[in-house]
């Protein structure tokens, strides 16, 4: 079956480190979108993909955080410099497009962070 | 933009008792409903869901959900829970005029007690 793969699964660095997430999107979907889900909370968007393009990065912090999908298919989310506050679970979602089938979003495991 | 509201944090019940998980939404126009359940350090797997026609939907591990469109809700249950079902119940929306954006609630711990 296929499935979203993130990695790392845990990560734990000290503030004002550098600290990337990788997520592999489900072969052929052309949505994907990165959460950050603080414990005790539902996951909130950080940034929602289309292909390449960015469709809505309104809530992602663009002074720390970046996120990039060069080619369309696999995507990085970066922060730097990570601060205490940026604790938290970040999950990756992909779906297909809007009549192509699937209507859900398909979740990864997601990379719990914890800033030191 | 949609707003999703599960009026629970937490539900506490019994063993194999029923179970009612509730869940509000802003606005019925072109939306899809979904129900995620999430165990600890996981990613979310989806329970249920809603695109159209039978207001009652069913999905994995007996779970059940009804659309209510006049109340706007889609409160998620199951007629006997196990231990095993002890997680966290998120309600989404996805607004198709809206990029497609999912939308999600706070969460319902649901913690079942033997």
């Amino acid at each position: 079956e296929a499935e979203v793969a993130q990695s790392p699964r845990y990560k734990i660095t000290e503030k004002s480190q550098a600290v990337a997430f990788w997520c592999d999107p489900i072969s052929g979907h052309a949505t994907l979108y990165w959460y950050r889900q603080i414990l005790g909370q539902g996951p909130e968007l950080l940034v929602q993909f289309q292909d390449e393009s960015v469709v809505d990065d309104s809530q992602l912090p663009k002074d720390r955080f970046s996120a990039e999908r060069l080619k369309g298919v696999d995507s990085t989310l970066k922060i730097q410099p990570a601060e205490l506050g940026d604790s938290a679970m970040y999950l990756c979602a992909s779906s297909q497009r809007q009549g192509a089938g699937n209507t859900e979003a398909f979740f990864g495991q997601g990379t719990r962070l914890t800033v030191v | 933009a949609q707003s999703v509201t599960q009026l629970d944090s937490q539900v506490p019940v019994f063993e194999e008792a029923p179970v009612e998980l509730r869940c509000n939404y802003s606005s019925s126009v072109s939306v899809y409903l979904f129900w995620y359940v999430q165990y600890p350090n996981q990613g979310l797997q989806l329970l249920l869901k809603y695109l159209s026609g039978s207001t009652l939907v069913k999905g994995i591990n007996g779970f059940e959900a009804e659309f209510n469109k006049s109340q706007t809700s889609f409160h998620l249950r199951k007629p006997s829970v196990h231990i095993s079902d002890t997680a966290e119940y998120f309600c989404a929306v996805r607004d198709v005029y809206n990029f497609n954006k999912f939308y999600f609630g706070s969460g319902t711990k649901l913690n079942v007690k033997p």
